[in-house]
């Protein structure tokens, strides 16, 4: 079965770091780019990030650059988002998703999500 | 930022019902355009991408059109698994941006 299982959320405080991973299985992981969606409470889906297949490119929403690192590793099937200097509004259920194609940006496998909630 | 606006907000439907979901951008995103389902704590799920071509697996009764700027999905007959929220996304450029979702609710 394709799926994605998202982890490292929890309860951080503002200014806190907090590590986010996603475990890819069912495909081949190496062969997708990758994305983070995030949903905060009572609010609609927001694209945070991409990668590409190799790492070598990556794409940020503005409100996060300089503050959340996308990052993956493809020999372990894992997608990782370091996010530091975390807000109050960074409070979410963080969606892991893969890309449909090469040739879209739309996503075709989501994770069920892990929630980050900074408060102090 | 492409901004993606979708109305109405919410809509009040019946089994059996046609119910349509708009979606325009700000500007013109040819046709690089998705629609997702949303039910709480689960996955977001792929209904419609390229606007109007149907993932597999998806019922027919789930259609997508438009192109540039005006997008609808259509879900015609509509059944009790359908009440959800339903997202619009531009797959154009980043940073990637859906619309401010839509909430099929019980009538």
């Amino acid at each position: 079965e394709v799926q994605l299982v998202e982890s490292g959320g929890g309860l951080v405080q503002p200014g806190g770091s907090l590590r986010l991973s996603c475990a890819g299985s069912g495909f081949i992981f190496s062969s997708y780019f990758m994305s983070w969606v995030r949903q905060a409470p009572g609010k609609g889906l927001e694209w945070m990030a991409n990668i590409k297949q190799d790492g070598s490119e990556k794409n940020y929403v503005d409100s996060v650059k300089g503050r959340l690192t996308i990052s993956r590793d493809n020999a372990k099937s894992s997608l990782y988002l370091q996010m530091d200097s975390l807000r109050v509004e960074d409070t979410a259920v963080y969606y892991c998703a893969r890309d449909i194609s090469s040739n879209s940006d739309a996503f075709d496998i989501w994770g069920r999500g892990t929630r980050v909630t900074v408060s102090s | 930022d492409i901004q993606m606006t979708q109305s109405p907000s919410s809509v009040s439907a019946s089994v059996g019902d046609r119910v349509t979901i708009t979606c325009r951008a700000s500007q013109g995103i040819a046709s690089w355009l998705a629609w997702y389902q949303h039910k709480p704590g689960k996955a977001p799920k792929l209904l419609i991408y390229a606007a109007s071509t149907l993932q597999t697996g998806v019922p027919s009764r789930f259609s997508g059109s438009g192109s540039g700027t005006d997008f609808a999905l259509t879900i015609t007959s509509l059944q009790p698994e359908d009440f959800a929220t339903y997202y619009c996304q531009q797959a154009y450029t980043f940073p990637l941006t859906f619309g401010g979702g839509t909430k099929v609710e019980v009538k």
